[in-house]
């Protein structure tokens, strides 16, 4: 129940398409939603985060959109470049007792091809 | 832009062997983080660090492991005798709040040998 699934495993793009990268979640006491990119030999960084009283948010070509119903959140890179290949993590922690534990789905190896 | 700072890039031991790896979070944060990352895996979490006590760990963070706030700067992760499946990248973090965005190191790759 503490997992999150994400999907693709990996992605190939063209420069100038969308990347659309799926989370879905079981534990409904998750309450934020935070996506990472990580680059070879550096940490995850913060890309963009949502919570559950929002449908989207956008930042930039980032946009993250979910589904509270269907218990899923995507995210989706408009206009991909190549400088945007790298691994995306989406995650989810739950408010409550929780200190901030971010659990991580599998993670999507992002290629955008010039 | 306060980054968290983490030392050694990469240590390399020999299995049985105590290990200390060493983080500076970011100044005016408060939460403090472990986790770790088994090669072309996913990040998953050790541990949570709130004034000065463990406030969340993981089934993985067993009696081998510790962390340590030794003073106002550092946050340590001591494995007290490794283990080959104990290589991975290790990242700490930290937030100023539970709440708010936890900003990651660039990591230590430890080695078991």
């Amino acid at each position: 129940q503490q997992q999150v699934k994400q999907s693709p495993q990996s992605l190939i793009v063209q420069k100038g398409g969308i990347s659309i990268i799926n989370c879905a979640y079981e534990n409904t006491a998750f309450d934020y939603f935070p996506w990472y990119q990580q680059f070879p030999g550096k940490g995850p960084a913060l890309l963009i985060a949502i919570r559950p009283d929002v449908s989207e948010k956008k930042e930039g070509r980032f946009t993250i959109s979910f589904n509270k119903s269907a218990k899923q959140f995507s995210l989706h890179i408009m206009d991909s470049q190549p400088g945007d290949s790298a691994t995306y993590f989406c995650a989810a922690s739950a408010g409550g007792t929780s200190y901030g534990k971010l659990t991580f789905g599998q993670g999507t190896i992002l290629t955008v091809h010039p | 832009e306060p980054e968290v700072t983490q030392t050694p890039s990469h240590q390399v031991t020999q299995m049985g062997q105590e290990v200390i790896l060493r983080c500076v979070p970011i100044s005016n944060h408060l939460y403090f983080y472990w986790y770790r990352q088994i090669l072309g895996q996913k990040v998953e979490f050790l541990v949570s660090f709130y004034n000065n006590e463990i406030s969340e760990k993981s089934e993985i963070f067993d009696d081998q492991f510790s962390v340590e706030r030794p003073d106002g700067s550092n946050f340590t992760l001591k494995i007290r005798s490794t283990k080959l499946e104990d290589s991975a990248m290790y990242f700490c973090a930290s937030s100023s709040k539970r709440d708010q965005p936890q900003h990651f190191g660039d990591g230590t790759r430890l080695s078991i040998l």
